[in-house]
C-alpha cells in the first residue's frame, strides 16, 4: 500500500532563507508526483507537478525534483518570503491508478518570519 | 470562472442527522473527487467519479453517498453522522487529460 510522508510537519524560517521540503513515498510505480499549497483555512492549490518520466519542475522560486528509485520528492523554495507561509503537501498518483486518484503526505507547515 | 464551489462553509450536526454537501464545478471537468481532511492530516479520497452516472470508493467511503447526475455537480451525502466524521471535506475536479486537481474552499463539519 502506497504511503507518503512529509517531514519534518512543521518548519520555521527567517524571511530570505533558501529551503527544502521533503517527500518520500513507499512504492515507486507512480504516474505522477505532485506539490500542493494550502492556505489556513481554504482549498489546496497546485504548485508544481512531475510526470514519472522528469526529474524536476521548476516555476518561478520553486523547484521540485523528483527521485522514484529512492521514493522521494523535495521541494526547493528560494530567497523565502513572508507570503510563502503556509502548509505545503506532496502527492502520487500511482501507476495502477483508475480515475486520476491522489494519496497525499500529512504536509508541511512552513512559517517564513520577517 | 467560478471554479469549483463548496456549500455550505460551516455546519454543526447532531449525531444521527443527515445532510448533503454540495459541489459544483463550472470548467467542465469529468473527473470530481470527495476529500476529507482531519487535523494536521493529509486529505483521505472519499468517492470519486469519472463522469455523470459513474461513481466509486475511494479510501474511507463508509458513512457516505455519492451521486453524479450532471457534469457539473456532485453532491456528497453523510447519512446518520457520527463524531468520527467531524472533518473539513473538499471536492475538487480535472478534466481527463490534464492531471492537476482543482479544490473548493472546503467545508468545514463539526459532529456534536
Amino acid at each position: 500500500k502506497q504511503e507518503v510522508t512529509q517531514i519534518p510537519a512543521a518548519l520555521s524560517v527567517p524571511e530570505g532563507e533558501n529551503l527544502v521540503l521533503n517527500c518520500s513515498f513507499t512504492d515507486s510505480a507512480i504516474y505522477n508526483l505532485q506539490w500542493f499549497r494550502q492556505d489556513p483555512g481554504k482549498g489546496l492549490t497546485s504548485l508544481l507537478l512531475i510526470q514519472s518520466s522528469q526529474r524536476e519542475q521548476t516555476s518561478g522560486r520553486l523547484n521540485a525534483s523528483l527521485d522514484k528509485s529512492s521514493g522521494r520528492s523535495t521541494l526547493y523554495i528560494a530567497a523565502s518570503q513572508p507570503g510563502d507561509s503556509a502548509t505545503y503537501l506532496c502527492a502520487v498518483a500511482p501507476f495502477y491508478n483508475q480515475g486520476g486518484k491522489l494519496i497525499f503526505g500529512q504536509g508541511t507547515e512552513l512559517s517564513v518570519k520577517p | 470562472n467560478a471554479g469549483v464551489t463548496q456549500t455550505p462553509k460551516f455546519r454543526i450536526l447532531k449525531i444521527g442527522q443527515s445532510m448533503t454537501l454540495q459541489c459544483t464545478q463550472d470548467m467542465n471537468h469529468n473527473y470530481m473527487y470527495w476529500y476529507r481532511q482531519d487535523p494536521g492530516m493529509g486529505l483521505k479520497l472519499i468517492y470519486y467519479s469519472v463522469g455523470a452516472g459513474i461513481t466509486d470508493k475511494g479510501e474511507v467511503p463508509n458513512g457516505y453517498n455519492v451521486s453524479r447526475s450532471t457534469t457539473e455537480d456532485f453532491p456528497l451525502r453523510l447519512e446518520l453522522a457520527a463524531p468520527s466524521q467531524t472533518s473539513v471535506y473538499f471536492c475538487a475536479s480535472r478534466t481527463g487529460a490534464e492531471e492537476t486537481q482543482y479544490f473548493g474552499p472546503g467545508t468545514r463539519l463539526l459532529v456534536l
